[in-house]
């Protein structure tokens, strides 16, 4: 069964635009990862976030994790074309060994 | 190293075929992971090997799934007696040491029962 729920399912933004994807999940986790799949290819990890971390950083990227609140949100800046694609959130719950319990994924489309 | 290879890319078969397909991970990692993901949803966990032993198993893999990780080092997933609702992208991973490190995907294969 999936862990995490992405909000919104589908965004729409113009290039340039700062594009929001939030994530919630249900039990006690050791890590959050967010992956991002261009259409029909596999997946490629994106960022990490401890549960002992609140906010990380990787070039337009910006991750924040609230572990009272179970959710997680991720900031693109200043979006590009090339970022259109699904993003999904994936976490590794203290209890699932080091398996990775996906999302069912927001598809970002950023216009140019 | 070229990353998470998997062989073939796309699978069509006949309903009641078996089908099996391949998976190389990065060479030095130590984990490796099969989900399976339809259109629209988010990749669903299969099973997971550390080196050759294959310690978890999705409650949801039928006993028509099975695979096997032979030395620690390549893996192969076989789908028996396929069935129309097996047609999906099968994606493999793999991941070196501790938890809190990220997996690399592979391209995946895309199978379709016909």
């Amino acid at each position: 069964s999936q862990q995490g729920e992405e909000d919104p399912q589908a965004l729409s933004i113009q290039e340039g635009e700062n594009a929001t994807m939030n994530c919630s999940y249900k039990t006690s986790i050791n890590n959050l990862q967010w992956y991002r799949q261009n259409s029909g290819r596999g997946l490629v990890h994106l960022i990490l976030i401890r549960s002992n971390e609140r906010e990380k950083h990787s070039g337009r990227l910006r991750v924040t994790l609230d572990t009272s609140k179970k959710s997680s949100s991720l900031l693109i800046t200043a979006s590009r074309a090339a970022d259109t694609a699904s993003y999904f959130c994936a976490t590794i719950q203290e209890t699932s060994g080091s398996r990775l319990t996906f999302g069912e994924g927001t598809q970002l489309t950023v216009n140019p | 190293d070229t990353g998470v290879s998997q062989d073939p890319r796309h699978k069509i078969t006949k309903r009641g075929q078996n089908v099996t397909f391949r998976c190389d991970p990065i060479s030095e990692h130590n984990r490796l992971y099969w989900y399976r993901q339809t259109l629209g949803q988010g990749p669903e966990f299969l099973t997971y090997f550390q080196n050759e032993a294959q310690l978890e198993k999705s409650r949801l893999l039928s006993d028509r799934f099975s695979a096997e990780r032979p030395k620690g080092s390549f893996s192969t997933l076989e789908i028996q007696r396929t069935e129309q609702g097996d047609s999906a992208m099968y994606l493999c991973a793999s991941s070196f040491g501790l938890m809190n490190t990220e997996a690399f995907f592979g391209q995946g294969t895309r199978l379709t029962v016909v």
